[in-house]
């Protein structure tokens, strides 16, 4: 079963536009991650932060995490059209477990 | 460099038949994942080998899913007497560190399997 949720399931805006999108999650972890997976293709990592970490910059991609809410959010600044595609988060609680628990994704059509 | 590589891209299986799944990891990277990706849902895990030990298997959701690694290297998924529900994506990922959950995961454009 997936732990995490997203919000909202479905953005769409204008290029140009900010798109924030939102995660949140149940149980403590180690690390948080954030996924792009366009359509018919593989997931490609964008970012990570850890459970010490409050914020962390790429490019035009800005990461926040509250532990204290257990939820992180996912801004993508200045959208274009090739930013189309579907972000999962993605946590690893630690514990001795590798594995990822991937929310149900947010599906993200920016419009030119 | 080569990425993380699947094969076959699809697969059509009568329900029933029994199927394998090949993943190639990057080249030296010692942990291995596989994830199920039903449609419109996010990644499911499956299992993790680190090099050829399979340390995790409880997201295999029958007896009928196995999966081996023996040299370390490539992975197999096999999936036997196929059924519907096991109509998904399957998503291979591998990633360099045995330290637990810190290194990302790099996944394979995944094998979409079609049991009829």
């Amino acid at each position: 079963s997936q732990q995490g949720e997203e919000d909202p399931q479905a953005l769409s805006i204008q290029e140009g536009e900010n798109a924030t999108m939102n995660c949140s999650y149940k149980t403590s972890i180690n690390n948080l991650q954030w996924y792009r997976q366009n359509s018919g293709r593989g997931l490609v990592h964008l970012i990570l932060i850890r459970s010490n970490e409050r914020e962390k910059h790429s490019g035009r991609l800005r990461v926040t995490l509250d532990t204290s809410k257990k939820s992180s959010s996912l801004l993508i600044t200045a959208s274009r059209a090739a930013d189309t595609a579907s972000y999962f988060c993605a946590t690893n609680h630690g514990g001795g477990a590798q594995k990822l628990v991937f929310g149900q994704g947010t599906r993200l059509t920016i419009n030119p | 460099g080569a990425g993380v590589s699947q094969s076959p891209r699809y697969k059509v299986a009568k329900r029933g038949q029994d199927v394998a799944l090949r993943c190639d990891p990057i080249s030296g990277h010692v942990s291995l994942f596989w994830y199920q990706q039903a449609l419109g849902q996010g990644p499911e895990f499956l299992t993790y080998f680190q090099n050829e030990a399979q340390l995790d298997k409880s997201g295999l959701p029958s007896d009928r899913f196995f999966a081996e690694r023996p040299e370390g290297s490539v992975s197999t998924l096999k999936i036997q007497r196929t059924q519907q529900e096991d109509s998904a994506v399957y998503l291979c990922a591998s990633s360099t560190s045995t330290v637990r959950g810190t290194d990302t995961q790099y996944f394979g454009p995944g094998t979409r399997l079609t049991v009829l």
